[in-house]
């Protein structure tokens, strides 16, 4: 069965911080996919980021960067310099690509809060 | 395109009242989802569709149904509704292959009292 945790319930930082939110998955398909998706205070869940299991390299996007690990089972996202505008919370989602229903599983969400 | 649409945004409801909540999507989705959101407790699945006509359980099932006439909408029916079942609902569709990303309404704010 395929799980995620995220152990990290709450992270709160002072603007220009860097942050990084853990993401820890597990899952026996050789052949799977990674996702972050955001939630900012408005409700509505946005995409941010797709990972397959055989694309090891990390993404940069701007101020956001992903860095993905098969040796520790991990898809960790770091914001530099955070703004007050990157309050939200963040969740990490694994879907699995043979042997599995297709049907993400979310972890349960880091709550960031970003201080002026 | 709208993306996936649901309503109502907001709803209280009596102990034992039922409800429909509407989702729709205007992206020819396979998939469709139902998410139940509590506080701190993430995303939890109630049912989800893989085309119309085919519905099947998520993690939290009881206490809702649901149907999939057309491939654009996936209704949400809570009967005898209970104050366990205060919560945000979310709706979600994607396209049928797992690396392929969720798109979720704006979500449904349910109270019952």
């Amino acid at each position: 069965a395929q799980k995620v945790t995220q152990a990290q319930t709450e992270i709160s930082v002072v603007e220009k911080e860097d942050v990084t939110l853990d993401c820890v998955y597990e899952t026996r398909d050789t052949t799977y996919y990674l996702f972050w998706y955001k939630q900012p205070p408005s409700g509505e869940l946005v995409f941010l980021i797709r990972r397959n299991s055989f694309d090891e390299q990390n993404e940069i996007s701007g101020r956001y960067s992903w860095n993905f690990q098969k040796s520790t089972s991990s898809f960790n996202f770091t914001i530099t310099a955070s703004q007050v505008v990157d309050s939200a919370v963040y969740f990490c989602a694994l879907s699995e690509g043979q042997g599995g229903s297709y049907i993400p599983t979310f972890g349960r969400g880091t709550s960031l809060i970003v201080h002026p | 395109n709208a993306g996936v649409t649901q309503t109502p945004k907001f709803r209280i409801l009596k102990i034992g009242q039922s409800m429909t909540l509407q989702c729709t999507q205007d992206m020819n989705h396979n998939y469709m989802y139902w998410y139940r959101q509590d506080p701190g407790m993430g995303l939890k699945l109630i049912y989800y569709s893989v085309g119309a006509g085919i519905t099947d359980k998520g993690e939290v099932p009881n206490g809702y149904n649901v149907s999939r006439s057309t491939t654009e909408d996936f209704p949400l029916r809570l009967e005898l509704a209970a104050p366990s079942q205060t919560s945000v609902y979310f709706c979600a569709s994607s396209y049928s292959h797992p690396g392929n990303e969720q798109f979720f309404g704006p979500g449904t704010r349910l109270t019952v009292l």
